[in-house]
């Protein structure tokens, strides 16, 4: 069985610009996670789906994040304009019922210059 | 507010030891607790999942222990290998069902 996918695994743009990242979970998962890691630090939840209903996104910056999972699947991550502070790792995880276990997927690496 | 403290940050061991990492929370009406394990540049690798209801899990090598009324966790790892070199997060899942991480402790095993 798949695991949860990303892409692209590595990003590089100039501050100001748009960028987007992507996410297939586990086939069958219902719920949907976007944390976000610093260096050094642990993942820190931005948003999460229970199927293509957005029930947690408080931690979310919403002047410039969005993200979006229109068929309870695939979602989409973006930051629209990037800052040098959104340099970070981007992960996305899911799980299969409440209170389950989270898989996660590789994460993409993001850097703002 | 949740907040999850690992100790030590950082552990160097000879191989073939036996060691204990240390997570501690604050907040005791959680849902589960899951170990994972992370390798430089890479994901989360879940190691194991311990539901509230549960003492302990074991996996292989690994035995995770959970004390809810004293708000901590242990994972214990048995004859510690150079491939066990990676950094490990405890993290706390709570009514918003989100988890809640500590910063990992890093681990390195010498060969």
């Amino acid at each position: 069985e798949a695991g949860v996918v990303q892409s692209p695994r590595y990003k590089i743009i100039e501050k100001k610009q748009p960028v987007a990242f992507w996410c297939n979970p586990i086939s069958g998962h219902n719920t949907l996670y976007w944390y976000l890691q610093n260096l050094g630090q642990g993942p820190e939840l931005l948003i999460r789906y229970e199927n293509e209903e957005a029930v947690d996104d408080s931690q979310l910056p919403k002047d410039r994040f969005s993200a979006e999972r229109l068929k309870g699947v695939d979602s989409t991550l973006k930051i629209q304009p990037a800052e040098l502070g959104d340099s970070a790792v981007y992960l996305c995880a899911s799980a299969g019922d409440r209170g389950n276990e989270q898989f996660f997927g590789p994460g993409t690496r993001l850097t703002v210059l | 507010k949740q907040e999850v403290t690992q100790i030590p940050a950082a552990l160097s061991v000879p191989e073939g030891e036996n060691l204990v990492l240390n997570c501690s929370f604050t907040d005791s009406a959680i849902y589960n607790l899951q170990w994972f394990r992370q390798d430089p540049g890479k994901g989360l690798t879940s190691l194991l999942l311990i539901q509230s209801s549960q003492r302990e899990q074991t996996s292989g090598r690994l035995n995770a222990s959970l004390d809810k009324s004293s708000g901590r966790s242990t994972l214990y790892i048995a004859a510690s290998q150079p491939g066990d070199s990676a950094t490990y997060l405890c993290a706390i899942q709570g009514g918003s069902e989100k988890l809640v991480f500590g910063k990992g402790t890093k681990l390195t095993v010498n060969p």
